[in-house]
């Protein structure tokens, strides 16, 4: 099962939004609204963010914000912080994976 | 308060065994799917392995054969157990649980990892 696509890094100043892409297919992100998302600070264990492509958990900023658009989904970080610097991963339900779910590659994300 | 805390990582030798634990407090592990996910150094995240609440075990191709997920539900904790490590199993190992029905798909509680390093 190939990981779902995600770019390296993406940058921005404090305030700015950012917007971070993850491509799957139609098997994957194409085909479900079971799309996650999680930020990793280096050294912590991983924070869900966003669930079914644009649902919050109870607790997680609303500057944080998810959509989804054929078999690629995206996370849209707007009014950006310091300590949004961090890793991001997404992550599918797939029908063609033998676990069920896959995470994209990770993005850094970089607020200059 | 919900908690999972992982246990067991250290170094060990390729061909090697270890078992890891993840002790749950605040929840019971047999009601919601549980999972081990590793990350290698400087890598990204990777789903190992998945037991949903009925039973049922799932694994990377990359472990299927090697490791075996199971859990105690009189200790309400999770294992994996692990053989014939090689190199490329040295990562970062977090175990993590399910949502509730409306979160099913997405991992709402992560313990903080244990470490195993495979080397001679």
């Amino acid at each position: 099962q190939s990981a779902l696509t995600q770019p390296a890094s993406v940058s921005g100043s404090p305030g700015q939004s950012i917007t971070i892409s993850c491509t799957g297919t139609s098997s994957d992100v194409g085909a479900y609204n079971y799309v996650s998302w999680y930020q990793q600070h280096p050294g912590k264990a991983p924070k869900l963010l966003i669930y079914d492509v644009s649902n919050r958990p109870s607790g997680v900023s609303n500057r944080f914000s998810g959509s989804k658009s054929g078999n690629t989904a995206s996370l849209t970080i707007s009014g950006l912080q310091a300590e949004d610097e961090a890793y991001y991963y997404c992550s599918s339900y797939t029908t063609t994976s033998p676990l069920d779910y896959v995470f994209g590659t990770g993005t850094k994300v970089t607020v200059l | 308060e919900v908690q999972l805390v992982e246990t067991g990582g250290g170094l060990i030798q390729p061909g090697g065994s270890l078992r890891l634990s993840c002790a749950a407090s605040g929840f019971t592990v047999s009601t919601y799917y549980m999972t081990w996910v590793r990350q290698a150094p400087g890598r990204g995240l990777e789903w190992v392995s998945l037991i949903y609440s009925g039973g049922d075990t799932y694994y990377a191709d990359s472990v299927r054969g090697r490791f075996t997920i199971s859990r105690d539900n009189s200790k309400n904790t999770l294992y994996l157990q692990m053989h014939s490590l090689r190199a490329e199993d040295t990562a970062v190992y977090y175990c993590a649980r399910g949502g509730d029905y409306f979160q099913r798909h997405a991992c709402t509680v992560w313990g903080q990892g244990t470490t195993v390093t495979v080397s001679s």
